[in-house]
């Protein structure tokens, strides 16, 4: 099993509806949870982080965690054409070491 | 500041040569991470340090790569000898220390392609 696991899509949404993107990891253990976008040819870049189970918004993006179910997910509101990018779940699989893993990513597409 | 560089852009190579990725983090970061991002693999880390010493080589795929730290402004990820399956964007990223601070930033990438 994958320590992180996303589904690959694409997932294609209208624009102006809500984008859902989901992770599930392995290590039960983990400490720190992050979605990095990545736009085609360029590299990744951090949009969010989450330590606590539930809810943390920054903007139109909402990360989730339910540590019980080993579960993270990302909702993009009032979603944009600029959002089509792939998106990457990413864990501190042990908050005694330092490490990132990634997950092979979603890519998302918001039609016009 | 620049962020974190890396060189060259783009390498391309035969099989069975000698390949040298290179890469300068942010100054003050501590922590520098090699990741290497394919279709059918994702982003796969290979190597990271902390304070210049290796601290988790389990991603590196084989003896064929090594990965070194010299100094904290520099590291090289080193492919020898190189095959067509190393072909891959192959990142660079720096990270300072503490908790909050597990921000990972990274280079623009090096594309090596393997003939």
């Amino acid at each position: 099993q994958k320590e992180v696991e996303q589904n690959s899509g694409p997932l294609s949404v209208p624009e102006g509806a809500i984008a859902s993107l989901n992770c599930t990891y392995s290590d039960r253990g983990s400490q720190s949870f992050f979605w990095y976008r990545q736009y085609s040819g360029k590299s990744p870049e951090l949009i969010m982080f989450i330590y606590s189970n539930g809810d943390k918004e920054d903007g139109r993006f909402t990360a989730q965690l339910n540590k019980a179910s080993q579960y993270v997910s990302l909702l993009i509101r009032d979603s944009q054409p600029s959002d089509s990018a792939t998106y990457l779940c990413a864990v501190n699989p042990n908050s005694s070491a330092s490490k990132i893993i990634f997950g092979s990513g979603t890519r998302l597409s918001i039609r016009p | 500041d620049a962020g974190v560089i890396q060189s060259p852009r783009h390498e391309v190579t035969e099989m069975g040569q000698e390949v040298t990725l290179r890469c300068k983090p942010i100054s003050g970061h501590d922590y520098l991470f090699w990741y290497r991002q394919t279709m059918m693999r994702g982003l796969e880390l290979l190597i990271y340090f902390n304070n210049n010493v290796p601290i988790d080589d389990s991603g590196m795929p084989e003896d064929r790569f090594s990965a070194k730290m010299p100094n904290a402004s520099f590291s090289t990820l080193k492919i020898q000898p190189s095959e067509p399956r190393d072909s891959a964007v192959y990142f660079c990223a720096s990270r300072a220390s503490g908790r909050l601070s597990e921000k990972l930033f990274f280079g623009s990438g090096t594309q090596l392609s393997v003939l």
